[in-house]
């Protein structure tokens, strides 16, 4: 089955300063890939994805970028502020297939200072 | 529009125990996927439903169970709890396998 590997699993930066988290994914077929964010003791909300024809997708602060021949993915985020302090998941699966699942990688502790 | 709506929100129960977890999607929505969170697995997935189907389940013993209504709510059922069993517990609906999953508040459970 597919496998997700998230790196780093905890990242501190100054408010300002650029993040970015990395995922690894192992199944060819997946092809979807969304990123959550996880406030403390809030539910998982989506804050973007991105879907195997694309090769990079903006949102304001936020970018994800898809690489499918190395398969791995990454979230950009720029002029981080306090509230973009929270956990963020990346997650891959093969949107479409009978086998539909999300399969998270476990997740980056992210800390911006003031 | 009204979100994943799960309930209840916490639970207390001991070991041996049953318990039944409920979770109404997105209105519109036709799949539903249930989650288990602790701090140490992460997110693991443990079922997907689509129109009253489970399609799809994870690695967890037979004790973890599930359903599907016709209105789309699901519910999820754990028997002969086990202290390893406490988690938050969250679901997810989207329109169609595959699209856009929005997660509930989730339902914490503990058991003693």
């Amino acid at each position: 089955g597919e496998n997700v590997e998230q790196h780093p699993s905890t990242l501190s930066v100054q408010e300002g300063d650029s993040a970015v988290i990395k995922c690894t994914y192992s199944d060819s077929a997946s092809n979807y890939f969304p990123w959550y964010k996880q406030e403390l003791g809030k539910r998982p909300q989506l804050i973007i994805d991105i879907r195997s024809n694309v090769g990079e997708k903006k949102d304001q602060r936020i970018a994800v970028t898809l690489n499918k021949t190395a398969k791995h993915f990454s979230l950009h985020i720029t002029e981080t502020q306090p509230e973009d302090s929270a956990v963020y998941f990346c997650a891959a699966s093969n949107s479409g297939g009978s086998n539909y699942k999300l399969t998270f990688g476990k997740g980056t502790l992210l800390t911006v200072n003031p | 529009k009204a979100g994943v709506t799960q309930t209840p929100r916490y639970l207390i129960k001991t070991r041996g125990q049953q318990v039944t977890l409920s979770c109404s999607p997105i209105s519109g929505h036709r799949s539903v996927s249930w989650y288990q969170q602790t701090p140490g697995q992460g997110l693991q997935f443990l079922f997907e439903y689509f129109s009253e189907t489970q399609r799809n389940k994870g690695n967890f013993p037979g004790r973890f169970s599930g359903r599907q209504f016709s209105n789309s709510r699901s519910e999820m059922n754990v028997s002969t709890l086990e202290l390893g069993d406490s988690a938050l517990y969250l679901c997810a609906s989207s329109w169609n396998p595959g699209g856009e999953a929005f997660f509930g508040q989730g339902t914490r459970l503990t058991v003693v």
